[in-house]
């Protein structure tokens, strides 16, 4: 059973442009969601996090965007660099973060110069 | 400050063999968990040690186990190694509280032949 769900492998996206990656979840009881990314041979690197107490949460070009009542969170990196290809993991927690994550399956990012 | 660090980068054993990985966490960290990540999936949650006690438990064998020591290291031994137990183990260490951010080493690739 899923319960952290990326249904898009992938992405390719323009240098400049924005890059919005989607994340769903079926557990209730979540309620702390992360952004990692990951390059081969290294480990995931965290990005940036969201508490449901709140439906937005931004770190300079990363923004992230909780909509609880559809069990759906966003990733929009603007503007896109080539850098930023990797794979990029959406995580959820309960207990605002004190418990064990769940990570989706992942959404490898192209960037396109 | 010292990152999160896992020993050794790569490991090839045969199948009923044991192995023993390995886990240095940031400094100031008292959390470490384990998580195994198959190709092409997310990682998936082993189990998590908070200062030395086992503090929540994945969906594994009692074959795999672990411990945490008092500079909060920590060792994931495996057991009776089968071959879908190929796949790059991360550690992450935390401070362990809510909100806290769970930070990766570069992991592990076990391959069992």
């Amino acid at each position: 059973d899923q319960q952290v769900k990326q249904n898009s492998p992938s992405l390719s996206v323009q240098e400049g442009r924005i890059s919005i990656l989607n994340c769903d979840y079926t557990n209730s009881m979540f309620d702390y969601f992360l952004w990692y990314k990951k390059y081969p041979a290294e480990g995931p690197t965290f990005l940036i996090s969201i508490s449901s107490i709140k439906d937005k949460n931004e770190d300079g070009r990363f923004t992230v965007f909780l909509n609880k009542s559809a069990k759906h969170l966003s990733l929009h990196i603007v503007p896109s660099q080539p850098g930023d290809s990797a794979v990029y993991f959406c995580a959820a927690s309960g207990n605002f973060g004190n418990e064990k994550l769940t990570f989706g399956t992942g959404t490898r990012l192209t960037i396109i110069p | 400050e010292t990152g999160v660090t896992q020993s050794p980068t790569h490991l090839i054993k045969t199948r009923g063999q044991q192995v023993t990985l390995r886990c240095s966490s940031q400094s100031g960290h008292n959390t470490v968990s384990w998580y195994q990540q198959a190709l092409g999936q997310g990682p998936q949650f082993i189990f998590q040690y908070y200062r030395e006690e086992e503090n929540g438990r994945g969906n594994f064998p009692p074959r795999f186990s672990g411990l945490q020591f008092p500079n909060y290291s920590s060792e994931l031994n495996v057991n009776a190694l089968e071959l879908d137990d190929s796949a790059l183990y991360l550690c992450a260490s935390s401070l362990g509280g809510r909100g806290d951010t769970q930070y990766f080493g570069p992991g592990t690739r076990l391959t069992v032949l």
